[in-house]
């Protein structure tokens, strides 16, 4: 089952707008991360961000995490063309080795 | 060097063929993953291994055959699938377990017909 639901489903925005999508999971976790993936290829990590940690940033992305409400946010500032893909919550679950994905933010940037 | 190699890319074939994706890292890591996506759905977690041992596998019918034969190389034994086996399989590796970034293959498109 999933643990990360995320809205919204599909974003669309013109070039240097910037992008907002919200992860919502059930259960504790250790850390949360996010993945991008290109159509049809293989997920790249964006960003970790743990238990522990509110915010974090790296380049023109910034995550933040609320655990009281258990829930996440990535935030792409400035978006460019080549940023369209789909991007993906994952939280860790019992154990450590079970990564479970959120559905996914369809992500749709107009140059 | 963050790359995990998949192959086949592409792979048609019948339900009653035999046939194997592979897996390669070189990165050092002891956790390896095979997962299953759909169209427009997220990856879902099919088996890890964790220092060349099974440690999970998520409930998956017995046509589906994971193998490890060493640290660096992973592998899934496909026999008798059904056209709803029809996805992209996709491969990672992390450091341990999956606390740690996990690095993807670029997949095998796989369609049973």
């Amino acid at each position: 089952s999933q643990q990360g639901e995320e809205d919204p489903q599909a974003l669309s925005i013109q070039e240097g707008e910037n992008a907002t999508m919200n992860c919502s999971y059930k259960t504790s976790i250790n850390n949360l991360q996010w993945y991008r993936q290109n159509s049809g290829r293989g997920l790249v990590h964006l960003i970790l961000i743990r238990s522990n940690e509110r915010e974090k940033h790296s380049g023109r992305l910034r995550v933040t995490l609320d655990t009281s409400k258990k829930s996440s946010s990535l935030l792409i500032t400035a978006s460019r063309a080549a940023d369209t893909a789909s991007y993906f919550c994952a939280t860790d679950g019992i154990g450590g080795f079970k990564t479970i994905f959120g559905a996914g933010t369809r992500l749709f940037v107009k140059a | 060097d963050t790359e995990v190699t998949q192959t086949p890319k592409h792979l048609v074939m019948g339900m009653t063929n035999k046939k194997s994706l592979k897996c390669e890292q070189h990165m050092g890591h002891r956790a390896m993953y095979w997962y299953k996506q759909k169209a427009k759905k997220p990856p879902e977690l099919m088996f890890v291994y964790s220092y060349e041992k099974l440690s999970i596998n998520e409930s998956v019918p017995s046509r589906f055959s994971p193998e490890c034969p060493n640290s660096s190389l992973l592998n899934l034994h496909l026999h008798a699938l059904q056209p709803e086996d029809s996805a992209l399989y996709l491969c990672a590796s992390s450091q341990t377990g999956g606390k740690n970034i996990q690095y993807f293959g670029a997949g095998t498109r796989l369609s049973v017909l």
